[in-house]
């Protein structure tokens, strides 16, 4: 079974680090793109970013070009989405999700629980 | 960017009844298209891929169609666990952007 574990809640201040981790198990890890998904309080869902573990090939929406970074750790099959300097507007929660492929065609078909990022000083 | 556009923004409907919801691309995107749905608190969930292909699991309720730039989520037979929010998404180029959501409740 396809599953992946999203790292817990955080609780951060204006221009702290935080890197939220996402620990996938169930398949190959290196065969599949990884994104993040971003959703605000009461909004709509927001793409991120992807990046394939096998070779850290990353994707960025322009939203979150230069502020975001994604990395992967192939020996522990886990994605992160990091940022170096926070903003109350990170506020939201972040999901990860595996992305798919089929005929070229690739939805998120596996999604994490979603990690709670709270920015506030 | 291709845009991405959902109408209604939000609709009411009773059990049974057939609820359709509409989303739109900027641009001719073929039939990369996928809808999910987002119940309340929790992660979404892939219903239809390919703009008509049913996810594995799924109930046979729901459907997809169209192409180009104009796609069609249907539900036939509304039931109250389909009380969520759904969104579609293109993945024609990234960034893979998702429309606004539909907020779907019952009358």
């Amino acid at each position: 079974e396809v599953q992946l574990a999203q790292s817990g809640a955080e609780v951060k201040k204006p221009g702290e680090s935080l890197k939220i981790s996402c620990q996938v198990s169930g398949y190959t890890f290196t065969n599949y793109w990884i994104g993040w998904v971003r959703q605000m309080p009461g909004k709509g869902l927001e793409w991120v970013g992807i990046i394939f573990p096998s070779d850290s090939d990353t994707r960025y929406g322009p939203s979150f070009q230069g502020h975001v970074t994604i990395s992967v750790d192939k020996s522990i099959n886990t994605a992160y989405l990091h940022w170096s300097s926070l903003r109350a507007s990170d506020t939201a929660m972040y999901y990860c999700a595996r992305q798919f492929c089929v005929a070229g065609i690739c939805p998120f078909d596996s999604w994490g629980e979603g990690t709670l990022v709270t920015v506030s000083s | 960017d291709i845009e991405m556009t959902q109408s209604p923004s939000s609709l009411s409907a009773s059990v049974g009844d057939r609820v359709t919801i509409t989303c739109r691309a900027s641009r001719d995107i073929t039939t990369y298209v996928n809808w999910y749905q987002q119940k309340p608190g929790r992660a979404p969930k892939l219903l239809i891929y390919a703009a008509s292909s049913l996810q594995s699991g799924v109930p046979s309720r729901f459907g997809g169609s169209g192409s180009g730039t104009d796609f069609t989520l249907t539900i036939t037979g509304l039931q109250p666990e389909d009380v969520a929010t759904y969104y579609c998404q293109q993945t024609d180029i990234t960034p893979r952007t998702f429309g606004p959501g539909t907020k779907v409740d019952l009358k």
